[in-house]
């Protein structure tokens, strides 16, 4: 068991510039979920996949964020035109099945600085 | 907005000594509730969920306990080590699916050797 991976860890960019994260889930784990975490605050969600199915997407989640899990498997987060605002940490999670009580299972997060 | 909410935020504690800390949340709409430790450069790890009132839950020296009519939950660490330093987050799930968490801003928890 690996875990959920994440990388890049860490992205320095200039504002306006485009980002891409990358995260792989758990193998075989159906659920994958972005969550984001600024200073001084818990992890706020962001989107989440039922496979290759993205079924919701929260308010945070500006036209300039766009996720996709093409195979069901790894997803991207890309972030267009970046500002200093979209700052902080993204966390990647997945978990097995869609049933309250399952645990959730969270990577070790990509570090966005927007300079 | 849901608030979820933790108590206290920090807290520093003598190594060998016992602590707990809370976690409130509106009774309503309840499905289940995760703790979470995590240490810095590290990932979250998971530690609990719990779906039922009256749940208690043990691993190894740490403990919850779950009251979903009164809206809270308690994480107890017996006999602090400095590797129980960490924030400690809860997160509410609101939906059966599950899918979608809320969380709380954590309390960060220093073991002082």
């Amino acid at each position: 068991d690996t875990g959920v991976s994440q990388n890049p860890r860490h992205k320095i960019t200039k504002r306006g510039q485009n980002v891409t994260f990358r995260c792989d889930p758990i193998s075989e784990h159906n659920r994958l979920y972005w969550y984001r975490q600024t200073l001084g605050q818990g992890p706020e969600f962001l989107t989440y996949f039922q496979n290759e199915a993205q079924l919701e997407k929260s308010r945070l989640l500006s036209d300039r964020f766009s996720a996709e899990r093409p195979k069901g498997s790894f997803s991207t987060l890309e972030i267009q035109r970046t500002e200093q605002g979209d700052s902080a940490m993204y966390l990647c999670a997945s978990s097995l099945n869609a049933v309250s009580g399952n645990t959730i299972y969270f990577g070790e997060g990509s570090w966005l600085t927007v300079v | 907005i849901l608030n979820v909410e933790q108590s206290p935020q920090s807290l520093h504690v003598q190594e060998g000594d016992s602590t707990n800390f809370t976690c409130s949340f509106p009774s309503s709409n309840f499905y289940a509730l995760h703790w979470y430790r995590w240490e810095t450069a590290k990932s979250p790890e998971a530690l609990f969920v719990m779906t039922l009132n009256g749940d208690e839950k043990k691993k190894g020296r740490i403990s919850a306990t779950l009251n979903t009519k009164e809206g809270y939950s308690y994480l107890y660490i017996k006999g602090s080590q400095p590797e129980d330093s960490a924030t400690y987050l809860c997160a509410l799930g609101l939906t059966f699916g599950n899918e979608k968490l809320t969380f709380g801003t954590g309390t960060r928890l220093t073991i002082i050797p």
